[in-house]
């Protein structure tokens, strides 16, 4: 298994450009979600999905739309991006809701707007 | 709304010795309770979970927490700390009910280990 991958793993725009962050996961997990790193801030919640087809928001979806088409997809797009959505990027993956379940975090994508 | 707070924002301690990271919770019900800990350049690694039950939780790479109710903190703690330790650590909580989907992290704590 690939675990979670994340393309691409560094991207810089210029304000208003449009770029779709993707994420994938090979294992059938059920959830997936994506969340931002900024220094000092910890990570925000951007917008979760508890299945194929199946989305919402998190903490921070301003200027962030997803879609869940398949189970192994979740792809995060910037529809005009903002020097404020300069950060790190996380997607995850996890399998149930309980105290069985494990999530598994991807590399990362660092995005600078410009 | 639910809030996670790390009070330290940076720990220096020496190899060798105790450790206690700290986290305190703001929730309407007792939500699901989580340590990660994040190495430079790397993403993150769960280190232990609180769902329910027996307070005292074990984790990965020695590390253990004790959730208290009655302070609403899930606090870090390691006896003997390695010099591969030194890393960021994130607490972060969950609905009761949802998962690890669904997380509030708290802001971080910066562990340095000094040899």
């Amino acid at each position: 298994n690939a675990g979670v991958t994340q393309t691409p793993k560094f991207q810089v725009l210029k304000t208003g450009q449009s770029m779709t962050l993707q994420c994938a996961q090979d294992m059938n997990h059920e959830y997936m979600s994506w969340y931002r790193q900024d220094p000092g801030m910890g990570l925000r919640l951007i917008h979760y999905s508890v299945g194929a087809g199946i989305t919402d928001q998190g903490e921070v979806p301003n200027g962030y739309n997803v879609s869940r088409s398949t189970t192994e997809d979740f792809p995060l797009r910037l529809l005009s991006a903002a020097p404020s959505q300069t950060s790190v990027y996380f997607c995850a993956s996890s399998y149930s809701n309980g105290p069985q379940e494990t999530q598994y975090f991807g590399p990362g994508t660092r995005l600078l707007v410009l | 709304a639910q809030s996670v707070t790390q009070p330290d924002i940076h720990i220096t301690v020496s190899e060798g010795a105790s450790l206690e990271l700290r986290c305190n919770y703001s929730y309407g019900a007792t939500p699901y309770l989580f340590w990660y800990v994040q190495s430079p350049g790397q993403g993150l690694q769960l280190l232990l979970k609180y769902f329910s039950g027996d307070t005292l939780v074990q984790g990965i790479k020695g590390f253990e927490a004790e959730f208290k109710r009655s302070q609403s903190s899930f606090n870090l703690r390691k006896p003997s700390v390695h010099w591969s330790d030194a890393a960021e650590y994130f607490c972060a909580v969950a609905p009761r009910g949802a998962g690890s989907y669904q997380l509030t992290f708290g802001k971080g704590t910066k562990l340095s280990v000094i040899p």
